[in-house]
């Protein structure tokens, strides 16, 4: 079993839905991140995290450090949003990464 | 301040060539950390240094890869001999301090394809 599991592996949309994809994990761990991936390839940090919840725009990350779990929520999605969203757990040491949830929002 | 730096953008080169791939972090900024994204096995941490120093190598996949910090401005990550299953992504990251507590700023990435 992977220690940072994500899911849905892929999502489509359509332009306006709301948005969820999750992010468990097994370790213990310091932080909590949220990466982009656009389709160019280059990598965004979008959120760390590492208790409650942060807001950004139309993006809302949240935590629950007793659960091991995570939440990414896109509110009134945009087909700009489309990109490989990768959530990663760090210790004082390491990162961990999920395998990513791709999502296309179609207009 | 122009972001982390990665060069080559492109490396296409043969078996059992040397390659290295290089890395200037955001001035600043005391961590720098490699990965290497394939389809099969996503992002991987390989290397991290803290003040120029090497902290965790445990990612590094083999003898064939050693990676450099010698100063707060510059790293490289070199494999030799170089193998096709060493084709990937591989990028640089860099951030204001230790690992799990401050954000990671990540370069452009470099696609290394080993025929």
């Amino acid at each position: 079993k992977n220690e940072v599991e994500q899911s849905p592996q892929n999502l489509t949309a359509q332009e306006g839905e709301f948005i969820t994809i999750n992010c468990s994990y097994s370790v213990g761990i310091s932080a909590l991140h949220w990466l982009q991936q656009h389709p160019g390839g280059g990598i965004v940090s979008l959120f760390m995290l590492s208790s409650g919840k942060k807001k950004h725009g139309r993006l809302i990350a949240t935590i629950n450090i007793q659960e091991k779990h995570s939440s990414l929520h896109i509110t009134a999605s945009h087909p700009r949003d489309s990109a490989v969203y990768i959530c990663a757990v760090s210790g004082n040491n390491d990162m961990r990464f999920g395998a990513g949830t791709r999502l296309t929002v179609k207009p | 301040d122009a972001g982390v730096i990665q060069s080559p953008r492109h490396e296409v080169t043969e078996m059992g060539q040397e390659v290295t791939l290089r890395c200037k972090p955001i001035s600043g900024h005391n961590s720098l950390f490699w990965y290497r994204q394939t389809m099969m096995r996503g992002l991987e941490l390989l290397i991290y240094f803290n003040n120029n120093v090497p902290i965790d190598d445990s990612g590094m996949p083999e003898d064939r890869f050693s990676a450099k910090m010698p100063n707060a401005s510059f790293s490289t990550l070199k494999i030799q001999p170089s193998e096709p299953r060493d084709s990937a992504v591989y990028f640089c990251a860099s951030s204001l301090g230790v690992a799990g507590l401050y954000e990671q700023y990540f370069g452009p990435g470099t696609r290394l394809t080993v025929t």
